[in-house]
């Protein structure tokens, strides 16, 4: 079993659509969580963290973790066709090692 | 200062050859990762500097890589004895002090081709 588990998608939506993503994960260390967005052929882009459990929102993108689930999610609200791109989770345990493990990535495609 | 930067952004080479990369971190960034992205998967981590010391090393830096950052600004990773298999597309990060080594800012990444 991976550490880490995304759903590859592809995950298709119309513009303006709530976007849901997910990722589950087995390592009961992992204290941050971190969401990047990638689009092709760039490197990852970071778009919000969280440490430990709970939700933080930054404009239309909400982060909520549960670690009694060991469940992370990322919402997009009104997704628009810029939004599309593979988003990555990423996670980090504390103290010790600084490396992050990313799941696979969810491609996302917002159609107009 | 943009952000990092890594050069090449494409490397093709013939199995068996030497290849260097290249990283510029964010310039008051004094933490350098490097990782490993091949088609359909996330980064895997490679190896990490804090300044110029190489503080851990991942299972899949075989001895064929190696990495230095010699004085604590940029940072290559050179692959010797190139095979097929290492063909993917080589990412570095950076990130700032102790207190925020979670927030990781990437590069463009290096893509590999070995041919």
């Amino acid at each position: 079993q991976k550490e880490v588990e995304q759903d590859p998608g592809p995950l298709s939506v119309p513009e303006g659509a709530i976007v849901s993503l997910n990722c589950t994960y087995s390592n009961s260390a992992f204290q941050y969580f971190m969401w990047y967005r990638q689009y092709s052929r760039k490197g990852p882009e970071l778009l919000m963290y969280t440490y430990s459990s709970g939700n933080k929102e930054d404009g239309r993108f909400t982060a909520q973790v549960d670690k009694s689930s060991k469940y992370i999610s990322l919402f997009i609200r009104d997704s628009q066709p810029s939004d599309s791109a593979t988003y990555l989770c990423a996670m980090m345990a504390q103290g010790g090692s600084e490396k992050l493990v990313f799941g696979k990535g969810t491609k996302l495609t917002v159609n107009p | 200062d943009t952000g990092v930067s890594q050069n090449p952004r494409h490397k093709i080479t013939k199995r068996g050859q030497n290849v260097t990369f290249r990283c510029d971190p964010i310039s008051e960034h004094n933490r350098l990762y490097w990782y490993r992205q091949t088609l359909g998967q996330g980064p895997e981590f490679l190896t990490y500097f804090q300044n110029e010391a190489q503080l851990e090393k991942s299972r899949l830096l075989s001895d064929r890589f190696s990495a230095e950052r010699p004085k604590g600004s940029f940072s290559t990773l050179e692959i010797q004895r190139t095979e097929q298999g290492d063909s993917a597309m080589y990412l570095c990060a950076s990130s700032f002090a102790v207190s925020k080594h979670y927030e990781q800012y990437f590069g463009p990444g290096t893509r590999l081709t070995v041919t």
